[in-house]
């Protein structure tokens, strides 16, 4: 399975944009780079995802590299409530089913 | 709309017991992942059922086994628990396809002594 590789934590200070990176060299032409936040106690939440082309939602903006094989996951302003530990994964569509690999996930860190 | 519920919320076994974790997905969904997630780990991925059918699986030992009901609700079975077992195991849901996301259960956390 394609891996992606994440840095460990990031800081960032309330109400400035936060941009959290991913490289994944490996990816293959049909998987779909999804990220996912994780608050302490909670199962893991649903941000974004995209194939090819930048993204937007209302919770946040995916900028994937023109080769695929990096993304940025954009916070436009930071909250406390941000504060998490985000995974970005590979989701391989293979026949209709995939398998999903998590990494150890960036430990973002909201300053006030 | 509920989302994914899972049955117990917590549960403490003997090394060696067996245990059953239960998960209904969120309305609408036939798909349903399995993760065990180590205490500041991220998820690992278990198995996956869709159609009542094993579909994809993990690096996991003959020891985790699943079921899917024709509701779409699904059963996470781990016979001869060992210590290492012990882990918070997430349920998800989604339609089939890469292009869906899932969406997260508050997870079972399983402490096996």
């Amino acid at each position: 399975d394609a891996k992606t590789t994440q840095p460990n934590s990031m800081e960032s200070n309330e109400e400035e944009p936060v941009h959290l990176p991913c490289n994944h060299s490996t990816i293959s032409g049909t998987d779909y780079i999804h990220w996912y936040r994780q608050l302490p106690s909670q199962g893991p939440e649903y941000v974004i995802h995209g194939l090819t082309s930048n993204v937007n939602n209302r919770m946040a903006s995916l900028a994937i590299a023109e080769d695929r094989k990096s993304s940025t996951l954009i916070l436009h302003r930071a909250t406390l409530r941000d504060a998490a530990v985000y995974y970005c994964i590979l989701r391989a569509h293979s026949g209709g089913y995939q398998k999903v690999t998590f990494g150890t996930g960036t430990k973002l860190q909201v300053i006030p | 709309d509920a989302g994914v519920t899972q049955s117990p919320t917590h549960l403490i076994k003997t090394r060696g017991q067996q245990v059953t974790l239960r998960c209904s997905p969120k309305s609408g969904h036939d798909t349903v992942s399995w993760y065990q997630q180590a205490l500041g780990q991220g998820p690992q991925f278990i198995f996956q059922y869709y159609e009542e059918e094993e579909r994809q699986r993990g690096n996991f030992p003959d020891r985790f086994s699943g079921h899917q009901f024709p509701n779409y609700s699904s059963e996470l079975n781990v016979n001869a628990l060992l210590l290492g077992d012990s882990a918070l195991y997430l349920c998800a849901s989604s339609l089939a396809g890469g292009d869906h996301e899932q969406y997260f259960g508050p997870g079972t956390r399983l402490t096996v002594t």
